[in-house]
């Protein structure tokens, strides 16, 4: 069964330092998702990615966040300053279609700790 | 966007069978309930989605009134591989593909030997 890939699971980091979070999503799907959780908190929406370009965002994905698919399979969070306060668990999901958009595809997530 | 209100916990045994209920009572009439489960350091994943009446696929059964103001999500004989945390949501399925979904708490799941 196809599978939506995240690598590194674990990731550490120095506060102010850049990290890159990547995904490989289900190979023929068109819409891309970042979501965050906070340990012993909710899932949190981040963005949503179609067709090389950012669909929504939510508040939480400021201007230290961005987005890539910079080839045809990989798909990228970028935080570019990091802070104690995004230490958190986070899950790339993608979609086939609208018409099946609520059944959203996740991988198995990056844990970020960020010292 | 519909608010949901789940239990925050429930416990069981293997082999019941647990019913977990979800309320949403300014459910639109575009908005289709969803239930995810998510274990413990993993990403959620879909379980079951619907509009009405009944649904019915290998993991789960979902029921839905009439009224559909409320779910229930019906998982048959429990296993302690089912102890995780299930996840209520509403949303309209015309919303384009490009709307992140909304969790709330869940309903934290325990089953005991």
């Amino acid at each position: 069964e196809p599978e939506v890939t995240q690598t590194p699971s674990h990731q550490v980091t120095q506060m102010g330092q850049e990290v890159i979070l990547r995904c490989v999503p289900i190979s023929n799907h068109l819409y891309f998702y970042w979501y965050r959780q906070i340990l012993g908190q909710k899932v949190e929406f981040l963005v949503s990615f179609y067709n090389n370009e950012i669909s929504e965002k939510s508040e939480i994905f400021d201007d230290q966040f961005s987005v890539e698919r910079p080839d045809g399979s990989n798909f990228t969070l970028k935080i570019r300053s990091t802070k104690l306060e995004d230490s958190a668990m986070y899950f790339c999901a993608s979609i086939l279609l609208r018409s099946s958009y609520n059944e959203q595809f996740f991988g198995p997530g990056t844990r970020l700790t960020v010292l | 966007l519909a608010k949901t209100t789940q239990p925050i916990s429930m416990d069981s045994y293997e082999g019941q069978e647990v019913n977990i209920t979800c309320s949403h009572n300014n459910i639109a009439t575009n908005d289709y309930i969803t239930w995810y489960q998510q274990f413990p350091s993993q990403g959620p994943r879909f379980i079951i989605q619907g509009y009405k009446t009944k649904v019915t696929n290998e993991v789960a059964s979902l029921f839905i009134p009439a009224d559909r103001k409320s779910s229930t999500l019906s998982l048959p004989r429990v296993s302690l591989s089912d102890t995780a945390v299930y996840y209520c949501l509403v949303g309209d399925m015309g919303g384009g593909g490009a709307d992140g979904l909304t969790f709330g708490k869940g309903t934290h799941l325990i089953i005991q030997p």
